[in-house]
């Protein structure tokens, strides 16, 4: 089936430094999207991406998908300590009928 | 947030007991899915519907069975509970298209099985 590969698991900031998360599936996607998990939260979403090779942004975030569509990343610039939490990501296999969530990178920050 | 509920938000049981675990939306939602989340392993699906009466099985469903007799509710039942099945359960709902599955989670239960 499906695979989706996210690395780090882990990631350990200074405040103002800047984070990656990476995502790789092992079949084409038809889109991915990203949550983010606070800390004894529920994962909440951030964004979509649909077209081969799109960018997108939200503030200090830059998502992108890949040409191929089967990876994407998250980058975040200068972070925050509210930026802490597990990002996830999702790829959408339409034929599959539903997505599968890579295991997750938590970024922690140090003030 | 979207309209979605679950309870119990916390549930201790023994080995062997029975337990159902309610997924309950106000969004008039198609799709709803029930996941599970263990340290080091992400969101696993266990079991999802596409529609009241249509469901189908996730990637880790044995040991688990749902069913869905409205558009609103979604019930996960564990027949019969395992300490393997701690965990903490989150349900999810989308508007599925072919190209969007924006997913809107609940607050999650945490299960303890003893």
């Amino acid at each position: 089936g499906q695979q989706v590969m996210q690395i780090p698991q882990y990631q350990h900031v200074q405040e103002g430094e800047d984070f990656t998360t990476y995502c790789n599936s092992s079949t084409t996607l038809s889109n991915i999207q990203w949550y983010k998990q606070r800390p004894g939260g529920h994962p909440v979403f951030l964004i979509q991406l649909v077209k081969s090779g799109e960018v997108k942004k939200q503030k200090r975030l830059t998502f992108q998908f890949g040409e191929a569509k089967k990876n994407s990343s998250l980058h975040i610039t200068a972070t925050q300590t509210t930026d802490v939490g597990t990002y996830f990501c999702a790829g959408l296999n339409t034929n599959a009928g539903k997505s599968t969530f890579g295991d997750g990178t938590t970024l922690t920050v140090k003030p | 947030d979207a309209g979605i509920t679950q309870s119990p938000r916390h549930k201790v049981t023994e080995t062997g007991t029975p337990v159902t675990l309610r997924c309950h939306q106000t969004e008039n939602h198609r799709y709803m899915y029930w996941y599970r989340q263990d340290p080091g392993h992400g969101l696993r699906l266990i079991h999802y519907s596409y529609g009241v009466k249509d469901t189908d099985k996730g990637e880790v469903s044995d040991g688990y069975s749902v069913s869905r007799s409205k558009t609103e509710d979604f019930l996960l039942t564990l027949e019969s509970a395992t300490s393997s099945q701690t965990s903490v359960y989150f349900c999810a709902i989308s508007e599925f298209r072919t190209d969007s599955n924006e997913q809107f989670f609940g607050p999650g239960t945490r299960l303890t099985v003893l």
